[in-house]
């Protein structure tokens, strides 16, 4: 059964900070997303990453995949409170879409 | 453009009861999908539709039929609500084959449906 797993799921930062949430999945797979998701509402999508090595930015978010680790990170750099949402990888292990989501990372972000 | 629309917003039900959400995209993509989110929990699918016609069933698809009525529309029915489908269903849509490799998954704004 494929697993994908985030860690940390709740993450209380300061602005200014630096950090990083993982993404292990247990299985290959074809391409990996990443979803932003505020409260009461729907999903954004953040990145797709499709190969191994891939590395992907927007803003402060920075994303990579490491398909040889079955792992994929989101890094925040310098943190600002509009970051706070919920974020949620998802990987695509028969490579028709059909998602199989990590739990989802809380994240807070404090002035 | 809409996106990807869902109606209702929000709905209860009693147990035993049925009701039909329905979900409807304007971006012209074949593929569309129904998830359910559940408190602490990713998103999990229910069934997908590749394309106008065919539909297929996802990790968590018992209690749950759906129906690909055209291109624009996917729709998903509880035959009989159970509690356990108290939830937050999310409806999306992607243009997914070869040609849109880099392609990602739209998602509606969610029915939230409490079952009593």
């Amino acid at each position: 059964e494929l697993k994908v797993e985030q860690n940390p799921l709740f993450l209380s930062m300061q602005e200014g900070k630096n950090y990083t949430i993982y993404c292990n999945y247990s299985t290959t797979s074809d391409r990996l997303y990443w979803y932003r998701q505020d409260p009461g509402k729907s999903l954004e999508s953040l990145f797709v990453l499709l190969s191994n090595g891939a590395v992907k930015q927007e803003g402060r978010l920075m994303a990579s995949l490491d398909t040889k680790a079955r792992l994929s990170t989101l890094h925040i750099t310098a943190a600002v409170h509009d970051l706070s949402a919920t974020y949620f990888c998802a990987v695509d292990p028969q490579g028709a879409q059909k998602l199989v989501f990590g739990q989802g990372t809380r994240l807070t972000i404090n002035p | 453009n809409a996106g990807v629309t869902q109606t209702p917003k929000f709905q209860v039900l009693k147990t035993g009861q049925s009701m039909t959400l329905q979900c409807a995209q304007d971006m012209n993509h074949n593929s569309m999908y129904w998830y359910r989110q559940d408190p602490g929990m990713g998103l999990r699918l229910i069934y997908y539709s590749a394309s106008e016609g065919t539909t297929d069933k996802g990790e968590v698809p018992n209690g749950y039929n759906v129906s690909r009525l055209n291109k624009r529309e996917f729709s998903l029915r509880l035959e009989s609500a159970a509690p356990s489908q108290t939830s937050v269903y999310f409806c999306a849509s992607s243009e997914y084959g070869d040609r849109a490799r880099t392609d990602t998954q739209y998602f509606g704004p969610g029915t939230r449906l409490t079952v009593l």
